[in-house]
């Protein structure tokens, strides 16, 4: 069975610290990967979408990496700002299917 | 900027009336869905539509319908909404292919009582 399975659930760090959220996966065939950043009440937004060949991608001070073969991705935020609390949403889709198969996400929480 | 825009961002509906909620899109993209969002369940498709007039069932369909007349517009119908149908709805669109970028909208969110 496809799934995405994101931890931790949630997450509370201080401000300028740095931290990790995960994202394990069984979706096959594999096609690509994305983060979403929600904003409480917004819709989500894209962060980043790796293929299977790419390992490492950064935007600002986000950045995801892929493990095709352990079929894991993380996001890593640098230098956390309070902006940044959301919840983050990992999303694989699978090449054989249109459908997104999405994670329940990670919640975010960045205090001063 | 590509811009999804849901018409509602907050109803109130009563069991059993018909509820329709509007979405559009301005990047004439191919591909639009619409999504429902729960806590703990994460997003789940209830119907996508890759062209006009087009539409699949996602993995939550019952109780859903939808209408896809132009390539920019396609809207979620509950027939006869109920309370289990109280929920925050996401519209998205892309470009046809896998590889695209899918943009949402701001969400509706919607109680039915």
């Amino acid at each position: 069975k496809n799934q995405v399975e994101q931890s931790p659930q949630s997450l509370i760090i201080l401000e300028g610290k740095n931290c990790t959220l995960q994202c394990n996966y069984t979706v096959s065939p594999f096609s690509n990967l994305r983060w979403y950043k929600q904003d409480t009440g917004r819709g989500p937004v894209s962060l980043t979408i790796m293929t299977f060949s790419e390992n490492t991608k950064s935007n600002g001070r986000y950045t995801a990496t892929l493990d095709a073969d352990t079929k894991q991705s993380s996001l890593h935020i640098t230098a956390s700002q309070l902006s940044d609390s959301a919840s983050y949403i990992c999303v694989v889709i699978s090449r054989s299917s249109y459908k997104l198969i999405f994670g329940s996400g990670t919640r975010l929480l960045v205090r001063p | 900027d590509v811009k999804v825009t849901q018409s509602s961002r907050y109803l109130v509906k009563r069991t059993g009336e018909k509820v329709f909620l509007e979405c559009v899109q301005d990047m004439d993209h191919e591909n639009m869905f619409w999504y429902r969002q729960d806590p703990g369940l994460g997003l789940r498709l209830i119907y996508f539509s890759y062209d006009v007039k087009m539409k699949e069932k996602g993995d939550i369909p019952e109780g859903y319908s939808v209408s896809r007349e132009k390539k920019e517009r396609f809207s979620l119908i509950l027939e006869s909404a109920s309370t289990n149908q109280t929920s925050m709805y996401l519209c998205a669109s892309s470009l046809g292919g896998s590889g695209n970028t899918i943009y949402f909208g701001e969400g509706s969110w919607l109680t039915v009582v």
